[in-house]
């Protein structure tokens, strides 16, 4: 089956810096990869997805981009700020019929004022 | 994208008793996820729920400890059963739309 590494499992920014969290998956036939965005108290929601035929997938200041060759997607974060401190998520559809996503351990990123 | 609607939000359980956590979509999906969440880990699927059939179990996880209701395109239960301290996690309700997954707010279960 699919397996997902996510690293680092903690990040600290300053205000204003970028953050970069990276992914490597195991399944070469996975074509969708999602990120989620969890805060305290609340379930993951989704912030940004890329599927297998795309590089690269922007919104606003967060950005992902895939490599499916080496197969290892990063999520990244500009001009963080305060309110983006929260635990990030990568997932990956790895060849299965059932939708079912793997998930990354998670990265608690906080965002120091 | 999908409106999840999850009770309880919260509960504090005795050990040796049960707990039914109920899914509420705003939308007619066919297949339905529960996860759980342990303290600062990531999401382990537990099964998933078609509508019509029985529950597809992963590895660990059994029906007599979490049977499952599907009764309907919109709706399923998660029960607890037998609860004991290891059972303290989050469990969370995912249902799926095209591709993007979509999950309720948790349910937060502490086992005393």
């Amino acid at each position: 089956g699919e397996n997902v590494e996510q690293h680092p499992s903690t990040l600290s920014v300053q205000e204003g810096d970028s953050a970069v969290i990276k992914c490597t998956y195991s399944d070469s036939a996975s074509n969708y990869f999602p990120w989620y965005k969890q805060e305290l108290g609340k379930g993951p929601q989704l912030i940004i997805d890329i599927r297998s035929n795309v590089g690269e997938k922007k919104d606003q200041r967060i950005a992902v981009t895939l490599n499916k060759t080496a197969k290892h997607f990063s999520l990244h974060i500009t001009e963080t700020q305060p309110e983006d401190s929260a635990v990030y998520f990568c997932a990956a559809l790895g060849n299965n019929a059932g939708n079912m996503l793997t998930f990354g351990g998670g990265t608690r990123l906080m965002v120091k004022p | 994208s999908a409106v999840i609607s999850q009770k309880p939000s919260r509960d504090i359980c005795q050990r040796g008793t049960s707990l039914t956590i109920q899914c509420q979509v705003d939308s007619q999906v066919t297949m339905m996820f529960w996860y759980r969440q342990q303290p600062g880990q990531s999401l382990t699927l537990i099964a998933t729920a078609n509508q019509g059939s029985e529950a597809t179990y992963e590895s660990g996880f059994v029906i007599d400890k979490f049977p499952i209701s599907r009764p309907n395109l919109t709706f399923s239960t998660l029960t607890v059963s037998n609860m004991s301290p290891e059972d303290s996690s989050i469990y969370l309700c995912s249902v799926v739309q095209g591709q993007p997954a979509f999950f309720g707010q948790g349910t937060r279960l502490t086992v005393v």
